[in-house]
């Protein structure tokens, strides 16, 4: 069965900083891997997906994620961290049998 | 395009009751829809995969008799939670899926038992 997992539960960066939040997924064939944001009450909004393709892949509110095969990764990535990017996030993998699951989330603070 | 809703977004109620949450695809027919649930600062676990007109797949752990799932139609799934305790308490999360991988999320429902 597929899992993933998110090593850092909080990270805070400043405005303006850069970011990158690590997944790390485990799953014998190819991964359909996702990113998702959650603020606090809310339901989960898609940030960007990767079924296949260029590896590199460029999602809403300017976040890109890069799929790494050989480190099975999938780490999001964005040049400069505004206040309202402060929020959950969840990386998430599917799998042949159309199941998801989901890491544990990583927690964004962003300081002014 | 891809819309999912719930209903009701928030919902109180007493110890040994029951709670029906609706799930509703607006702009397209799910052929799957999914139940999560999420408790504070945690991540979602999936409660059940319910396909329209079968009965819903459980996930382990999770009480097929407490947590009833019906999915009647194309666009809608339905979630009760069955005798209601204050450990039931959590943000309940359904997806839908009209094609292989790509689930769209509903915005939620808190459910919390007094």
């Amino acid at each position: 069965a597929q899992s993933v997992t998110q090593p850092d539960i909080h990270i805070t960066v400043s405005e303006g900083a850069s970011l990158e939040l690590r997944c790390n997924y485990s799953y014998g064939a190819t991964p359909y891997l996702f990113w998702y944001v959650q603020s606090p009450g809310q339901g989960l909004q898609l940030l960007l997906k990767y079924f296949s393709g260029d590896t590199l892949v460029q999602g809403i509110k300017g976040f890109e994620a890069e799929f790494k095969r050989s480190q099975s990764s999938f780490n999001l990535r964005k040049p400069s961290v505004h206040w309202s990017d402060a929020a959950e996030y969840f990386c998430a993998v599917g799998a042949d049998n159309n199941d998801m699951r989901f890491g544990a989330g990583t927690r964004l603070t962003v300081k002014p | 395009g891809a819309v999912v809703s719930q209903h009701p977004s928030r919902v109180i109620c007493k110890s040994g009751t029951s709670v029906k949450i609706e799930c509703r695809s607006l702009d397209f027919q799910a052929t799957t829809m999914f139940w999560y649930r999420q408790f504070p600062k945690q991540s979602l676990m999936l409660m059940a995969t319910s396909n329209e007109g079968s009965k819903a797949t459980y996930e382990q752990g999770v009480e097929k008799d407490k947590f009833l799932i019906n999915h009647a139609s194309l666009t809608l799934s339905t979630l009760t939670v069955t005798s209601a305790h204050p450990e039931d308490s959590s943000f309940y999360i359904c997806s839908a899926r009209n094609q292989p991988y790509e689930q769209y999320f509903g915005p939620g429902t808190r459910l919390t038992v007094t």
